[in-house]
C-alpha cells in the first residue's frame, strides 16, 4: 500500500514569490494534517481536515497561508508571498479519523528554502 | 514554557549500548503518549504508542509513562547503527486530535 505522497520534495524560491505543496493521503484516510517542521524542532500542526472540512486551522497564518482539500482526498498548501522565515519542512500526514488513538502516517515532506 | 520538553542532544553511544530518551510535559490532560522515529530527509514514523501510565515493550524498545511525574521515556536495548535517527516524543489529550511534539533528540549509534 502506498504511503502519504508529497510533492515536490524540494523547492527553492525567492522571497515574495508564491509556492504550493501537494499531498495525496493514504487511500481511505479521512483526516489530513499539514505540519510545519523547523530545523531541529518537532512538527507543529498548521491545519487539520476531516474530509473536505478544515476543523482546526488555528495555527495557520491566514494572511499568507491557505489550504484546500477538494473532494476530501488530495490537499494543497499555498504560501503567498513567501518570507525568509518560511524556510522549513512542510509535512503532510493522514489518519483514518476514527478517534484519538488514530495513528498519523507522515509523508516525506517538502523542504522549502526561501532566498 | 513549552508543553512538551525534550533534550535535543545530540546523543552519541557505541553499538550495543542501552539508550534512554526522555520527555517531560506540563499538560496533565495528556493521555496518549507516542514515540516517533525520523530518519534524515524522511517523515516521522510511529515507533511506540502507550495509553496512560505504565510500560510497553516491543522487541528492543520499551516505552515508560509516569503520569504522576509527567515524564515519559523510551529505552533502546542492544542499540544498532540503524537506530541512528531523531526520536520525537508526542502526546495527545483524550478526545483531541492535535498531537503535541517534543523538539526531538538526535541519536547516533557508533559501530
Amino acid at each position: 500500500e502506498a504511503g502519504v505522497v508529497q510533492s515536490p520534495r524540494y523547492k527553492i524560491i525567492e522571497k515574495k514569490q508564491p509556492v504550493a505543496f501537494w499531498c495525496n493521503p493514504i487511500s481511505g484516510h479521512n483526516t489530513l494534517y499539514w505540519y510545519l517542521q523547523n530545523l531541529g524542532q518537532g512538527p507543529e500542526l498548521l491545519i487539520r481536515y476531516e474530509n473536505e472540512e478544515a476543523v482546526d486551522d488555528s495555527q495557520l497564518p491566514k494572511d499568507r497561508f491557505s489550504a484546500e482539500r477538494l473532494k476530501g482526498v488530495d490537499s494543497t498548501l499555498k504560501i503567498q508571498p513567501a518570507e525568509l522565515g518560511d524556510s522549513a519542512v512542510y509535512l503532510c500526514a493522514s489518519s483514518t479519523g476514527t478517534g484519538t488513538q488514530d495513528t498519523q502516517y507522515f509523508g516525506p515532506g517538502t523542504r522549502l528554502t526561501v532566498l | 514554557q513549552k508543553e512538551v520538553e525534550q533534550d535535543p542532544g545530540p546523543l552519541s553511544v557505541p553499538e550495543g549500548a542501552i539508550v534512554s530518551l526522555n520527555c517531560t510535559y506540563s499538560n496533565s490532560a495528556f493521555q496518549y503518549f507516542m514515540w516517533y522515529r525520523q530518519y534524515s530527509r524522511k517523515g516521522p514514523e510511529l515507533l511506540m504508542y502507550t495509553y496512560s501510565s505504565g510500560n510497553k515493550e516491543d522487541g528492543r524498545f520499551t516505552a515508560q509513562v509516569d503520569k504522576s511525574s509527567k515524564y515519559i521515556s523510551l529505552f533502546i536495548r542492544d542499540s544498532q547503527p540503524s537506530d541512528s535517527a531523531t526520536y520525537l516524543c508526542a502526546m495527545i489529550s483524550q478526545g483531541a486530535q492535535k498531537l503535541v511534539f517534543g523538539q526531538g533528540t538526535r541519536l547516533t549509534i557508533n559501530p
